[in-house]
């Protein structure tokens, strides 16, 4: 059975510094990955989707990469703003199935 | 373009009382999902509908059922609701076919048991 897990489970940081949040799973067999992004009392909001046959995706100052051997993909923000505080959360898709699997999340302060 | 919308957003039951969870998306997409969101335990599937007309059990079915009413809609109904049915309640939606495309949210519905 896929297991998701996200450390730290918390973190903070003075804003603009560069930082890295983890994602590991269990079973290598994944179509793909996603990070998402959570803000207090509202639903996720996509960040973004790695597919399986890819190394990492970029989208302005955020950098997720993929290691399907490993087991692991970072999630790299830099530049961190206020702004990005948030609950950033994993999930992986298996190549059985259609389950998704959802990590617990790393909640991220940003302090001025 | 909405994406994906949800109803009620808050909603109330006492121990016994049924209801739906209503959910629609515009962005043509075939398959939705139901999770649920509690403290400790992430994000579990509740169920899924990989195209109109079928739907199959996620991790955590027991209590629920669900209708795919047409490719837009799928509801999420408690038949006699329950104090462990308290949670935050989002649908999801996503494009399946060769390439499994991302996941969108709707904005969820927080549901109190009492």
């Amino acid at each position: 059975k896929q297991e998701v897990t996200q450390i730290p489970a918390a973190l903070s940081v003075p804003e603009g510094e560069n930082l890295v949040l983890n994602c590991s799973f269990t079973d290598s067999a994944i179509y793909n990955l996603q990070w998402f992004r959570q803000d207090p009392g509202k639903g996720l909001t996509s960040l973004l989707l790695i597919q399986s046959s890819q190394r990492e995706q970029t989208s302005g100052r955020l950098n997720a990469s993929l290691d399907k051997s490993s087991g692991r993909s970072t999630l790299y923000i830099a530049a961190s703003q206020p702004g990005d505080s948030a609950t950033y959360l994993c999930a992986v898709r298996n190549n059985y199935g259609q389950n998704f699997v959802f990590g617990p999340g790393t909640r991220l302060s940003v302090l001025p | 373009n909405a994406g994906v919308t949800q109803t009620p957003k808050f909603q109330v039951l006492k121990t016994g009382q049924s209801m739906t969870l209503q959910c629609a998306q515009d962005m043509n997409h075939n398959s939705m999902y139901w999770y649920r969101q509690d403290p400790g335990m992430g994000l579990r599937l509740i169920y899924y509908s990989a195209s109109e007309g079928t739907t199959d059990k996620g991790e955590v079915p027991n209590g629920y059922n669900v209708s795919r009413l047409n490719k837009r809609e799928f509801s999420l109904r408690l038949e006699s609701a329950a104090p462990s049915q308290t949670s935050v309640y989002f649908c999801a939606s996503s494009v399946t076919g060769l390439v499994v495309y991302e996941q969108y949210f709707g904005p969820g519905t927080r549901l109190t048991v009492t």
